[in-house]
């Protein structure tokens, strides 16, 4: 069974102190990893995809990387403007186009 | 502009009463989505549907419906048997504008609350 497991749970940083958020995945085949972010009462934005290990990408103060195992959204000096909910899904191979969601991580930076 | 349009964004609900949130999009994407959100939880997949007049139960199918009948639109039906439908609903979808990046596209969402 595809599983997407997100840690920390919840993370306060001081603006400008970088840190990184970590999803873990055990999928049968992997079609892609996601990431997305999402503020309170909204749906959630998309951020980026990773489709095989060693894959990075980048956007402003994000940068996603891609182990066979987890992936890391790493933020780099970032601002209150970043606080939000940030969620993990994996779409497998296997049958039917299916995204598993990971209970995401709540990121609070303080000014 | 193309997007997910879901209707109503806030709806209470008695107790033992069916209700319907509406999910349409003008994307001209195959693949439709329901999820759900509990606070401080992720999305937990209800139905999808990968065509019209086709659909599969997600994880937690149990106490909701859905149709298919047009590409555009997939309404969830939240029913009596549900029995803690208290909840942010989500719909979403997926289709040829995002075979490049393989994302879904979010509707806004829908809060239920019971009563």
């Amino acid at each position: 069974e595809d599983q997407v497991t997100q840690s920390p749970e919840a993370l306060r940083l001081q603006e400008g102190e970088s840190s990184s958020l970590n999803c873990s995945y055990t999928v049968s085949g992997l079609r892609g990893l996601f990431w997305y972010r999402q503020d309170p009462g909204k749906g959630p934005e998309f951020l980026f995809t990773l489709y095989s290990a060693g894959e990075e990408k980048e956007k402003e103060r994000l940068k996603a990387t891609l182990t066979k195992k987890e992936s890391f959204l790493h933020i780099t000096a970032p601002k209150p403007e970043d606080s939000a909910t940030y969620l993990c899904a994996v779409c497998g191979t296997s049958g039917t186009y299916k995204y598993i969601f990971g209970t995401g991580t709540r990121l609070k930076v303080l000014a | 502009d193309g997007g997910i349009t879901q209707s109503p964004k806030y709806l209470f609900r008695k107790e033992g009463q069916n209700v319907t949130l509406s999910c349409e999009q003008n994307l001209n994407h195959d693949a439709m989505y329901w999820y759900r959100q509990d606070p401080g939880q992720g999305l937990r997949l209800i139905y999808y549907s990968q065509i019209v007049n086709d659909f599969q139960k997600g994880d937690i199918a149990e106490g909701y419906s859905v149709s298919r009948e047009k590409k555009e639109s997939f309404p969830l039906t939240v029913t009596s048997a549900q029995k803690n439908p208290t909840a942010f609903y989500l719909c979403a979808s997926f289709g040829e504008t995002s075979v490049n990046t393989g994302e879904l596209f979010f509707g806004e969402g829908s809060r239920l609350t019971v009563l």
